[in-house]
């Protein structure tokens, strides 16, 4: 089962940053958070991951939370080419993804 | 990396039929995942695989669910006697081995089933 928790979908205007947010309360010290996204009719992209640091790299910027029960993703200049499902996960690595509903990010003109 | 392939990209078939996909791992990539997805909802797990021994099956995956990793490269995922059910899209996904660089999933472009 899915052990995070992310709105079912968000709005965001083009040009704006996108902050997607994901609660994961129950998170233990060996696992990750990563996130993937999934544009229609593709397969799911891993955008970026952590452990406890907050975390950039040319997509995005992960935040995370002292305490770890929680983190966002930003997307600092959202485009058209934004739009698509986003999920938050939290991985024990060397096992499985579990994927939840994750969110709908929809970015308007 | 050249990317994940999947083959057939789409898959019509009639109930009762049985229905064999394949995929291609990026190379060096000692793991690779099945995952099931229907409309609106998030990949499901199905299966994954270390090198040629399948570590792990998921409850979904019943007796008609077949998938093989002969010589630890391509995968190929059998579904016998399909059912409109098993209508779905079916994703394949590699990753290298633990501890190499760092861990993340490679997902293909699915393939796409329905079953009339």
């Amino acid at each position: 089962d899915a052990k995070t928790t992310q709105p079912t979908s968000m709005d965001c205007a083009e040009g704006r940053a996108a902050n997607l947010p994901c609660n994961h309360s129950t998170i233990s010290g060996n696992e990750y958070v990563y996130w993937y996204r999934q544009i229609h009719s593709q397969g799911p992209q891993y955008i970026i991951h952590g452990l406890k640091n907050n975390e950039t790299n040319e997509m995005a910027s992960l935040i995370i939370t002292e305490d770890r029960k929680s983190s966002t993703l930003i997307l600092p200049h959202a485009t058209l080419r934004d739009t698509a499902v986003y999920y938050c996960i939290v991985y024990n690595q060397g096992g499985k993804l579990i994927f939840g509903q994750g969110t709908e990010l929809s970015v308007k003109p | 990396d050249t990317g994940v392939s999947q083959d057939p990209r789409h898959k019509i078939t009639k109930r009762g039929q049985n229905v064999t996909f394949r995929c291609d791992p990026i190379s060096e990539h000692n793991r690779l995942y099945w995952y099931r997805q229907t409309l609106g909802q998030g990949p499901e797990f199905l299966t994954y695989f270390q090198n040629e021994a399948q570590l792990e099956k998921s409850r979904l995956l019943s007796d008609r669910f077949s998938a093989e990793r002969p010589k630890g490269s391509f995968s190929t995922l059998e579904i016998q006697r399909t059912e409109q059910g098993d209508s779905a899209m079916y994703l394949c996904a590699s990753s290298p081995p633990a501890g190499w660089r760092y861990e993340k999933l490679f997902f293909g472009s699915g393939t796409q089933l329905s079953v009339l």
